[in-house]
Formats: structure tokens, sequence, C-alpha cells
């Protein structure tokens, strides 16, 4: 199975400042296809997972600005260019391109 | 608007049996993937099962292979997964989700507890 590391799994960010999420996997992510299927998730508290990027770097609809998802191969980065009290929760990366799909084991981000 | 919901879930017994169900509404429910994505509660994400668009493809992680079944009815727009030879490690939240190699929609899920 493909492993995904996630860093750091704790993320304390004063409101205003960037934040990085790094993921790593254990293979590379490039797909047969062409495609290189790796998310970002985020789980506010009490509510579902929501898609925030999808194949590395685009950005879901209604997604703020402010998020960014970039990287290739095996290494990989979410971006909050500006945290606001709306982003703390937990960030989970997912690849979708080998069986069985896998999570990072996700980065709670907390306002300092 | 595209809508997933989750039912079925509930306490049983080790060793026991449960059949969670998703409905979905508000897009073409045969021309997708369909998955079902677990949560222990306070842990991380954990990916179940898959099912093509026919129903003809399905996959599993090796923790449920043997004991889950996933099963679809696209006249019905409805998603299914068949538990048996329960165990405490699969008391969790299940998700439904819309599609496999990038899930975009979810549903707000249901609570299985596995417990004597």
């Amino acid at each position: 199975d493909v492993v995904m590391t996630q860093s750091p799994l704790s993320l304390p960010v004063t409101l205003g400042q960037p934040a990085s999420i790094s993921c790593r996997s254990s293979q590379s992510l490039v797909h047969s296809d062409g495609n290189t299927f790796l998310n970002w998730f985020q789980q506010r508290p009490g509510q579902s997972p929501r898609r925030l990027i999808y194949k590395v770097s685009n950005r879901d609809s209604g997604v703020p600005d402010r998020f960014s998802g970039s990287g290739s191969g095996t290494d990989f980065t979410l971006k909050i260019s500006r945290v606001e009290a709306e982003d703390v929760g937990v960030y989970y990366c997912m690849q979708g391109t080998h069986w069985p799909r896998t999570f990072g084991q996700g980065t709670r981000l907390e306002i300092k | 608007e595209v809508q997933l919901v989750e039912s079925g879930g509930g306490l049983v017994q080790p060793g026991g049996s449960l059949r969670l169900s998703c409905a979905a509404s508000g897009f073409t429910f045969s021309s997708h993937w369909m998955t079902w994505i677990r949560q222990a509660p306070g842990k991380g994400l954990e990916w179940v099962a898959n099912i093509k668009q026919d129903g003809s493809e399905k996959y599993y992680v090796d923790s449920v292979k043997g004991r889950f079944t996933i099963s679809r009815d696209n006249a019905k727009n409805s998603l299914y997964l068949q538990m048996n030879s329960l165990t405490a490690e699969d008391t969790a939240f299940y998700y439904c989700a819309r599609g496999t190699t990038a899930p975009g929609y979810w549903g707000q899920g249901t609570l299985v507890t596995v417990s004597s």
C-alpha cells in the first residue's frame, strides 16, 4: 500500500500568517494516464470532510484562493497564504492513483 | 444540488452484521464511481471500498476483505455496504462519497458502534 506521510501533525498558526503542510508518498502518484491524483481535504470540527484541492493544484469551487496546492511525484504541499479563523480543523492528503486509496494521518491546524 | 445521505448505522454486538445505505440525489448516480470511507472517533480517515458505475469492479481495503460487500442499485440511486463479522475495530463513522480518484462530495456519515 502507498503510505502517505504528512508533516507537521500539529500546526499552530497566528491569524493572518501563512501555513504550509507537507505530504509525501511512498511511491510516485503519477497514474498511467498521466494524471497525478493527489487531493487535499479539510475537516472542520464536527463536520464531514470537504475536498479543497484535487489533482495536486486544482482548487474546488468555493474554496478561497488563499489555499493552493503544489508538488509532483512523491512530494506535495498545501499552502494557506493568510490563515483565518474558519481554517481551523484537520487537513488530510489522499492519493487516488493506486489501490487501495490511502490518506495521510492528518494535520491539525489551530490558531495560536 | 448533490446530496448523499447515509443511514443504517447503530449499535451492534461483536460478530454481528449491519447494512449501511447511501441515498444519492442531485446528479446522475449511474455515471460515477462510489466510495465508502470510515473514521474511527477522534481518528483519521480510512478508505474502505469502491464500486464502479455498473458494479463490475469492486475494491476493498485488506482489513475488510471477505467481511464487507459494497453494492449499488442504480435504479434506486443507492449505494450499500453489507458488513459482517463486525469487530470493535470497525467502530467508526462511515461516509459515502462520490468518485474514486478524488472524492468530491461526501455525506454526513452514519455511526457504527460495535460493542457488547
